[in-house]
């Protein structure tokens, strides 16, 4: 099956810093890819959609200028969490879904903010 | 997207077929129900998913309802290594969706030895 990664896969971080996650997809194209969020005990929550050359879609709630969203390329996109705090601190998963439709997890992002 | 019902944990002893069941008694003609699961700290895993035929892959069965008001996903021998959330999605396949799956609280199973 389709194979997607993400760099790195835990992150500490200090307060204030800011944190880049990258995702690929590593053989296939993605047109589009998605930002998950999932706190402890909790399902994943959408975050945003992201379409290669284009700006992302934010869910309700989520704050497009602290998750900074780029999809430069049809097998990156990159989530940067700027001035993170430690309520930022999550499980951060990317899905890329290919031109078949079907979309495939990335293995996730552990991020602690300190 | 159609919404899911499932129970909120279950357990299996190792060796014995799991069955998880979802109810999704909303669903449209043209939705396919999906399943996936996530093993603890790790991105979510896809299983199966049918329109209304029952399907068999190397991990799992789908069992579908006549009405298609409801389904069973089936672990035929399960492992210490299925225990995971499993979650029942219901959408609109291919690529003619350009939405993300929304997960609900999905199946905790845990299988015993």
């Amino acid at each position: 099956g389709a194979v997607v990664s993400q760099h790195p896969s835990r992150v500490i971080c200090k307060s204030g810093t800011s944190v880049k996650i990258e995702c690929r997809s590593l053989d296939f194209q993605a047109t589009t890819m998605f930002w998950y969020r999932q706190f402890p005990k909790k399902s994943l929550m959408l975050m945003a959609t992201s379409n290669e050359g284009s700006k992302a879609t934010y869910e309700q709630g989520v704050e497009k200028d602290k998750f900074l969203i780029n999809h430069a390329s049809l097998t990156l996109s990159t989530l940067t969490v700027t001035s993170a705090h430690p309520e930022d601190s999550s499980f951060y998963i990317c899905s890329a879904k290919g031109l078949s439709g079907e979309q495939f997890f990335g293995p996730g992002t552990r991020l602690t903010v300190l | 997207d159609a919404k899911t019902t499932q129970p909120p944990s279950m357990d299996c002893a190792e060796g014995r077929a799991a069955n998880l069941p979802c109810n999704h008694s909303t669903i449209s003609g043209n939705e396919y129900v999906y399943w996936y699961r996530q093993i603890h700290s790790q991105g979510p895993q896809y299983i199966i998913h049918g329109l209304k035929n029952n399907e068999t892959n190397e991990m799992a069965s789908l069992i579908i309802t006549e009405d298609r008001k409801s389904s069973t996903l089936i672990l035929p021998h399960a492992t210490l290594r299925d225990t995971a959330v499993y979650y029942c999605i219901v959408r609109v396949a291919g690529g003619n969706s350009g939405y993300a799956l929304n997960f609900g609280k999905g199946t905790s199973l845990l299988v015993t030895p």
